[in-house]
């Protein structure tokens, strides 16, 4: 059974670097899925932020994209996500999850979700 | 790109059957059947109800269903449980890119 985890610091100061892992077990981060990140504001709706495959280059949600870097290290089988630049806005609970495989474009599973808030 | 659009709240009784839709253009509801729909409890991971327009993962209840007219995808819940109240999103895939709907809380009577 695929599990994910995401991990970092729930405080970030403004103007600082949101920075984010997701760790993946039971399956291999090289497998021919995709790794998403998806925030949810406080009181807001999803958002998904950008996605990564073991090859070729990330997508991100346009609206982000200028601040938005996803990695991934196969080695430790977790992805990452870093957000510069960081306001209040950026306030969010924030999901790793993967698609790809049985349901395809879908997200079929996801992390439990980590809340990151940006104050000073 | 917009969001899609979901009606805010949709409520109803035990028993009944409710329909949330989710709308965009044909530029992603309209042109690609990879529209999925997601529970969401806040603070707790989206679980996946629906995906292909009108899929259902094993385990989920065949009282969830789903389809798309046009530009409008929809999700039924027929036999509403309490256990059914949640937030329900719908996301569509198109050219590398996600969009969710707005979310629909769904009030069980």
């Amino acid at each position: 059974q695929v599990q994910l985890q995401e991990s970092g610091p729930g405080l970030v100061k403004p103007s600082g670097t949101l920075s984010l892992t997701c760790a993946v077990s039971g399956g291999s981060i090289s497998s021919t899925n995709w790794w998403s990140w998806v925030r949810q504001p406080p009181g807001k709706g999803l958002e998904w932020i950008g996605e990564i495959f073991h090859r070729g280059s990330p997508n991100y949600n346009p609206s982000l994209k200028s601040r938005v870097t996803m990695s991934m290290d196969k080695s430790k089988n977790h992805f990452s996500l870093k957000v510069t630049s960081v306001t209040a806005a950026d306030t969010a609970f924030y999901y790793c999850a993967r698609a790809g495989g049985y349901y395809g474009s879908a997200f079929g599973y996801w992390g439990q979700g980590i809340l990151v808030t940006v104050s000073s | 790109q917009s969001a899609l659009t979901q009606p805010a709240s949709v409520s109803g009784s035990p028993g009944q059957s409710i329909t949330i839709s989710c709308t965009g253009t044909s530029n992603d509801v309209g042109g690609y059947n990879y529209v999925s729909w997601y529970q969401h409890h806040p603070g707790k991971a989206p679980k996946l109800m629906i995906y292909d327009v009108s899929n259902r993962p094993s385990g989920v209840s065949n009282r969830f269903s789903g389809s798309k007219s046009g530009n409008t995808a929809s999700l039924t819940i027929s036999g509403l449980q309490t256990e059914d109240e949640a937030d329900y999103y719908c996301t569509s895939y198109t050219n590398d890119y996600y969009v969710f709907g707005t979310g629909t809380k769904v009030t069980v009577l």
